[in-house]
């Protein structure tokens, strides 16, 4: 069964910080793909990235970067120089692939979310 | 408009009433998804549906309808709750292609039960 384990319940710090999220994920798949969301009080899930299970590179974009470590089945999210706007709830998830008579379908395991509060 | 839309974005209905929630994507997507979110605990699926047809149901109780008329729209249709089904519901969708799957979500409805 897929897993998805985001230890963290709560972190709070102060804006200009930086902050990093793990995520720590299990699946016996060998093709799978790993995302992280925002969830900000607003409500809506806000797609952030994805990585296939194949490409190990880390991703950079503006203030926010993952690192995608197979060897620990870790897939980290850092901010740095938080700001208030980045307060949410942070969800890393994990697509496993589902054959049906439909052909492929894929569904998503998601982990129980990090929330983020970041202080003036 | 684009992306996932979803109406209403409030709800609260007695036990005894019958509404729907309505979701619409606007991205030329082939696979919708209802998916609840409770309080403290993880979004759990609800409902699949791939080209139209239900590729899904995750035991999920008969009181919760879901009707899927086209790609584009999926409805959920609510018949005597329970107060323990109050949550935020949550539709997404994804184009269906083999490799592509990242999941849009639309901005969610929260349901009241009373």
């Amino acid at each position: 069964a897929q897993k998805v384990t985001q230890a963290q319940t709560e972190i709070s710090v102060v804006e200009k910080e930086d902050v990093t999220l793990d995520c720590v994920y299990e699946t016996r798949d060998t093709t799978y793909y790993l995302f992280w969301y925002k969830q900000p009080p607003s409500g809506e899930l806000v797609f952030l990235i994805r990585r296939n299970s194949f490409d190990e590179q880390n991703e950079i974009s503006g203030r926010y970067s993952w690192n995608f470590q197979k060897s620990t089945s870790s897939f980290n999210f850092t901010i740095t120089a938080s700001q208030v706007v980045d307060s949410a709830v942070y969800f890393c998830a994990l697509s496993e692939a589902r054959l049906n008579s439909g052909g492929s379908n894929y569904k998503l395991t998601f982990g129980k979310g990090t929330l983020l509060t970041v202080n003036p | 408009e684009t992306g996932v839309t979803q109406t209403p974005r409030h709800l609260v209905m007695g036990m005894t009433n019958k509404k729907s929630l309505k979701c619409e994507q606007h991205l030329g997507h082939n696979a919708m998804y209802w998916y609840k979110q409770s309080a403290k605990k993880p979004l759990e699926l609800m409902f699949v549906y791939s080209l139209e047809e239900r590729v899904e149901n995750n035991s999920v109780p008969s009181r919760f309808s879901p009707e899927c008329p086209n790609s584009s729209h999926l409805f959920l249709h609510l018949h005597t709750l329970q107060p323990e089904d109050s949550a935020l519901y949550l539709c997404a969708s994804r184009t269906g292609l083999a490799g592509t799957d990242t999941q849009y979500f639309g901005p969610g409805t929260r349901l009241t039960v009373l």
